[in-house]
């Protein structure tokens, strides 16, 4: 059984970083893609981040040099460092697996709950 | 980036009513099309890929149809459980991007 288990969430400071991690199990996440996602309250879904099983990354231009998306093969883990936060960035941030059509093209079939992160003073 | 567009913002039905939900991509984005439905305090939950095809477990009463730019979400004969917030996403190009969501609420 495919499962996601985001933790890491927490208040934080304007400016300050926080590291968001996702476990899974039921596959290998260095097989696949693997993303976040995050859901400002009351919002939509905003894509933030993916990492490809050959190591190739893309990022939103909202958090591209300020957030690092990586991952731990022995844990089977995902990670999401954030830095120089902003309230903006206020939201739950969800990891997803990425699964590829039979054209190659990957699209998102699991998803975790979510971890909360919120930027304030 | 690619826009997506959806129509209505909100749609109140009875259950044992049909929904018919419109996704429109500002440039093609060909079938890489998927729907997601969320309900209030969950994750997201893929219903549909490739613009037409239903994931693992996902009823009969929900089909996906279109492709290019116009793609639609039908649910027949809709059910206490589907009363829920439905997105759809691109995902041929990057950024990703998802429509703005429908929520579908019970009259």
């Amino acid at each position: 059984e495919v499962q996601l288990v985001e933790s890491g969430g927490n208040l934080v400071q304007p400016g300050g970083s926080l590291r968001l991690s996702c476990a899974a199990s039921g596959f290998t996440v260095s097989s696949t893609y693997m993303s976040w996602v995050r859901q400002a309250s009351g919002k939509g879904l905003e894509w933030v981040s993916v990492l490809y099983s050959d190591g190739t990354i893309y990022y939103a231009d909202s958090v591209k040099d300020r957030f690092t998306i990586s991952r731990d093969d022995s844990k089977n883990t995902l990670f999401l460092q954030m830095n120089s936060l902003r309230a903006e960035d206020t939201a739950v941030y969800f990891c997803a697996r990425g699964r590829k059509d039979s054209g190659g093209w990957a699209f998102l079939d699991y998803w975790g709950q979510g971890t909360l992160v919120t930027v304030s003073s | 980036e690619i826009v997506m567009t959806q129509s209505p913002a909100a749609l109140s039905a009875s259950p044992g009513e049909r929904a018919t939900l419109s996704c429109r991509a500002s440039q093609s984005v060909g079938s890489n099309l998927a729907w997601y439905q969320q309900k209030p305090g969950q994750a997201p939950r893929l219903l549909i890929n490739g613009a037409s095809i239903r994931a693992t477990d996902i009823p009969a009463r929900f089909s996906g149809s279109g492709s290019g730019t116009e793609f639609t979400l039908t649910i027949t004969s809709l059910q206490s459980e589907d009363f829920a917030v439905y997105y759809c996403q691109q995902y041929i190009r990057w950024p990703w991007t998802f429509g703005q969501g429908t929520k579908v609420e019970i009259k």
